[in-house]
């Protein structure tokens, strides 16, 4: 248990709706990510946020949007779905800040157990 | 631009040594990191490797590291029928945005 938790675990929807995934990070991160796993596209990064502020965007459509809250919590808002968007959605959360390890820093990220997503 | 491959398939028999492999194209990579998926899963963080380093063990776990060739490898000593699983390296470049750029994964399939 990595300690980053997401809900639902499954979500079926029909082309055209909104749905909105929820994510906690790990107790003490301030940084969450949000990746997408499809089987076309592999993994990917969508956007980071680090203590509500958006810190970095990757691949995300215009459709998507997320955002973070005042108790760190994130959720990544997908509309006019498409069949396309099936995929499972991965929230990760590191500290957010490099951390000494040595001579180096890490800002390691732990991933939630993800949210399916079936847009039918 | 930011690119990670990886071959897609390995076979390896129980108690056999497997060996992961992954290459990348961004020079300024700086952590590399190895990830587990089980099936229905999300992904485990295994290991890291920072870019001034050659080598990092762990138990069964060795990731070798060839900067110049952009080679990044995983080996798992003694494989066990548990390690079955996909595999992915996932390079983050150095600055204040860590975001991983993945490979396309390894399934490791381990038989009796």
């Amino acid at each position: 248990d990595s300690g980053v938790t997401q809900t639902p675990k499954h979500l079926i929807t029909a082309t055209g709706q909104r749905v909105t995934l929820r994510c906690s990070p790990r107790s003490g991160d301030l940084s969450v990510y949000w990746y997408q796993q499809s089987l076309d596209q592999g993994l990917q990064f969508l956007i980071q946020y680090y203590n509500g502020e958006e810190r970095a965007k990757g691949n995300i459509l215009e459709r998507f949007s997320a955002q973070q809250f005042p108790d760190l919590h994130s959720e990544l808002n997908l509309s006019s779905l498409e069949l396309g968007d099936s995929a499972l959605y991965f929230c990760a959360s590191s500290v957010g800040a490099r951390t000494r390890v040595g001579l180096w820093s890490t800002d390691t990220q732990y991933f939630g157990p993800g949210t399916r997503l079936t847009v039918l | 631009g930011e690119d990670v491959e990886q071959s897609l398939f390995l076979s390896v028999r129980e108690g056999d040594s497997s060996v992961i492999n992954c290459t990348y194209t961004d020079s300024s990579s700086t952590y590399l990191y190895w990830y587990k998926q089980e099936p229905g899963a999300g992904l485990q963080l295994l290991t890291y490797i920072f870019s001034n380093m050659d080598m990092k063990q762990d138990q069964r776990l060795t990731v070798l590291l060839n900067k110049k060739d952009k080679h990044l490898s995983l080996r798992i000593a003694d494989t066990q029928t548990g390690d079955s699983a996909i595999y992915f390296c996932a390079e983050s470049p150095t600055g204040t945005a860590s975001k991983l750029t993945f490979g396309t994964g390894t399934r490791l399939q381990v038989t009796l």
